[in-house]
């Protein structure tokens, strides 16, 4: 149980274009789900916690406007990389909370992105 | 702040070896610690989580031990496989002074040989 599925796993687009990643609980609702980035051979940085219903809070330094976050659902989250740039590449990764508190998170595996 | 610091990588070790990899953290309350496992290319797996003081988390041979009076909770597993090979991520949850996010170590990057 407990599976979260991101799609796509890999997606190439040019510079200036925007790219939606969608993310999912699969068998269960996730009232809150993390979005994370990782650069490469380092660790996970939180970007935002996305509540169903509600705005995303972000983390510092990260551009609201830049990273759009929409939890319309209590399966579904989506991240849209707007007019992305080179220094977008990266490694991106959800997860999601069955419970409240200090349950763990189930991640999804993950989206490459490469802008060209 | 609460952080976690992870021993450096990249750990080699041949096939049936014991795997020790250290973790420490500083945070304030009561935090849960985790170890997360992440493959190549892929996302990141739970390995098994502690809740409380002296709690052992365990998993596939692997063991954890959740110790206050170090601030520690290190991954042990007495004889690693090639198939162990992975990043290894620690990590805690504050879930009441957080709102439940988590905080990762830099991981630990585990080469077993054959």
């Amino acid at each position: 149980g407990a599976v979260v599925s991101q799609h796509p796993s890999r997606v190439i687009c040019k510079s200036g274009t925007s790219v939606k990643i969608e993310c999912r609980s699969l068998d269960f609702q996730a009232t809150t789900m993390f979005w994370y980035r990782q650069f490469p051979k380092q660790s996970l940085m939180l970007m935002a916690t996305s509540n169903e219903g509600s705005k995303a809070t972000y983390e510092q330094g990260v551009e609201k406007d830049k990273f759009l976050i929409n939890h319309a659902s209590l399966t579904l989250s989506t991240l849209t990389v707007t007019s992305a740039h080179p220094e977008d590449s990266s490694f991106y990764i959800c997860s999601a909370r069955t419970q409240g508190g200090n349950s763990p998170l189930h991640f999804g595996n993950g989206t490459r992105l490469t802008v060209t | 702040g609460n952080s976690v610091t992870q021993m450096e990588g990249p750990v080699t070790l041949s096939e049936e070896a014991f795997l020790t990899i250290n973790c420490t953290y500083t945070a304030t309350g009561y935090p849960s610690l985790f170890w997360y496992v992440q493959y190549p290319g892929e996302g990141l797996q739970l390995l098994l989580k502690a809740t409380k003081a002296d709690d052992k988390g365990s998993n596939k041979g692997f063991e954890a031990t959740y110790r206050k009076e170090t601030t520690s909770f290190h991954l042990e597993k007495g004889s690693v496989q090639v198939s162990d090979s992975a990043v290894y991520f620690c990590a805690l949850s504050d879930g009441y002074n957080q709102g439940g996010k988590l905080i990762f170590g830099q991981g630990t990057e585990l080469s077993v040989k054959p």
